[in-house]
């Protein structure tokens, strides 16, 4: 089945901790995105990457980080920089390809991150 | 800012009704808008997508996009309460990012 797999479903951080979650696609999609969702709100883009080895910051990218090393996977660390991380963390993938706002995003099933 | 909004609801409906759910955008050159369904602690599935002017009809579901008054519509048919849940808008507002609205919460009544 080709889909977009988190993990883990939910996940605990401690004070100071850094924490990373995991986003794979068995699509081939070129593009791979970072969003958070909090209670209420829309999705905001936090990093995303149009190829490997290549990434952007989205709109509220401090206190993460990310790589893309291959082209099948893109985690995202919530850094101790980041103060207020509880969230719901969505990942998406899309072709990449269609020019300007044409491909789809396809969301994981999310990472709820809880802070203890 | 580049915003896309949509109305605050919830937004309760009978069943068998139609549900309407507005949304607007602030950049006119915005080329292509999506609907999501969010069930409660799930994540965004993908409804509809629309790039044209006009009606684009899916099953129950019909989005409409008014290019000129930057605004783009869902409408779903017969409404069943297994639809009941945060309906979400998007529209790419600058290149290869996708800007969300806040969503419309619809409940279906039995």
């Amino acid at each position: 089945d080709g889909g977009i797999t988190q993990s883990p479903k939910y996940l605990f951080r401690k004070e100071g901790q850094n924490v990373t979650l995991s986003c794979e696609q068995n699509l081939n999609h070129d593009a791979m995105y970072w969003y958070r969702q909090d209670p209420g709100q829309g999705l905001r883009l936090i990093y995303y990457s149009q190829i490997v080895n290549d990434f952007q910051k989205g709109d509220i990218a401090e206190g993460y980080s990310v790589s893309r090393e291959k082209k099948e996977s893109f985690p995202l660390t919530v850094t101790s920089a980041q103060k207020n991380p509880t969230a719901f963390y969505l990942c998406a993938s899309s072709t990449g390809t269609g020019g300007r706002g044409k491909e789809t995003q396809y969301f994981g099933p999310g990472t709820r991150l809880l802070v203890l | 800012q580049k915003e896309v909004e949509q109305n605050s609801g919830p937004l309760s409906v009978p069943e068998g009704a139609i549900a309407s759910l507005n949304c607007t955008y602030s950049d006119r050159g915005s080329q292509s808008f999506f609907w999501y369904r969010q069930y409660s602690g799930k994540s965004p599935e993908l409804i509809m997508f629309i790039y044209s002017n006009g009606d684009k009809e899916d099953g129950r579901f019909t989005a409409q996009l008014n290019k000129a008054s930057q605004y783009v519509s869902l409408l779903i048919r017969d409404s069943q309460p297994s639809d009941s849940a945060t309906y979400l808008c998007a529209a790419f507002l600058d290149d290869y990012k996708l800007s969300f609205g806040a969503g419309t919460t619809v409940t279906v009544r039995a």
